[in-house]
């Protein structure tokens, strides 16, 4: 069966703080893509990266980073001296490799930075 | 480069009442989806369409649900005979056809069923 866990419902942090947002996935496909979405209270998923299950290095934008290990099947993402305008909803997803499939999303993460 | 477009933003009605969605994909954009979104749960895909065909449903999708993309542009989702349990925020997507290309999604129509 193919699942994408979030086990962190709500995080909160304060400015400045780095965090760590955790996703475990399951497929017995062995190619496969992952995806991170934020969700603003505005509503709209905008995508933030995809990851591919051949490439296991890790990605650094800006203040963003990801952590993809696939010998323990997560896809961790990192934001860096966090500010009060990354606060939204992370959801993690994952994609196979099987033509239409639509994406498998976790239930998301709630990340809220005060000031 | 304008995204993914979707109409109304809100829809409240009463239980019973049928309800219409439209999506405006992202132009050069051959694929559409739909999900559905209830409070705090991620999106779960309803349908797909590649061009004008819908390739394929979930099992979400009840026969009160029915969706078209007439000429492979924009799309529409049709809810027949409303239930409260229909209550949620109805999300489209479209993307290229390559299986790696990222999903691009609209604001959404949240629907309330009264």
């Amino acid at each position: 069966a193919q699942k994408v866990t979030q086990a962190q419902t709500e995080i909160s942090v304060v400015e400045k703080e780095d965090v760590t947002l955790d996703c475990v996935y399951e497929t017995r496909d062995t190619t496969y893509y992952l995806f991170w979405y934020k969700q603003p209270p505005s509503g709209e998923l905008v995508f933030l990266i995809r990851r591919n299950s051949f490439d296991e290095q890790n990605e650094i934008s800006g203040r963003y980073s990801w952590n993809f290990q696939k010998s323990t099947s997560s896809f961790n993402f990192t934001i860096t001296a966090s500010q009060v305008v990354d606060s939204a909803v992370y959801f993690c997803a994952l994609y196979l490799n099987q033509a239409g499939t639509a994406l498998i999303f976790g239930k998301g993460t709630t990340l809220s930075v005060s000031s | 480069d304008t995204g993914v477009s979707q109409n109304p933003r809100h829809k409240i009605t009463k239980r019973g009442q049928n309800v219409t969605f439209r999506c405006d994909p992202i132009s050069e954009h051959n694929r559409l989806y739909w999900y559905r979104q209830t409070l705090g749960q991620g999106p779960e895909f309803l349908t797909y369409f590649q061009n004008e065909a819908q390739l394929e449903k979930s099992r979400l999708l009840s026969d009160r649900f029915s969706a078209e993309r007439p000429k492979g542009s924009f799309s529409t989702l049709e809810i027949q005979r409303t239930e409260q349990g229909d209550s949620a925020m109805y999300l489209c997507a479209s993307s290229l056809e390559r299986q790696d290309q990222p999903q691009h999604f609209g604001d959404g129509t949240r629907l309330s069923i009264l």
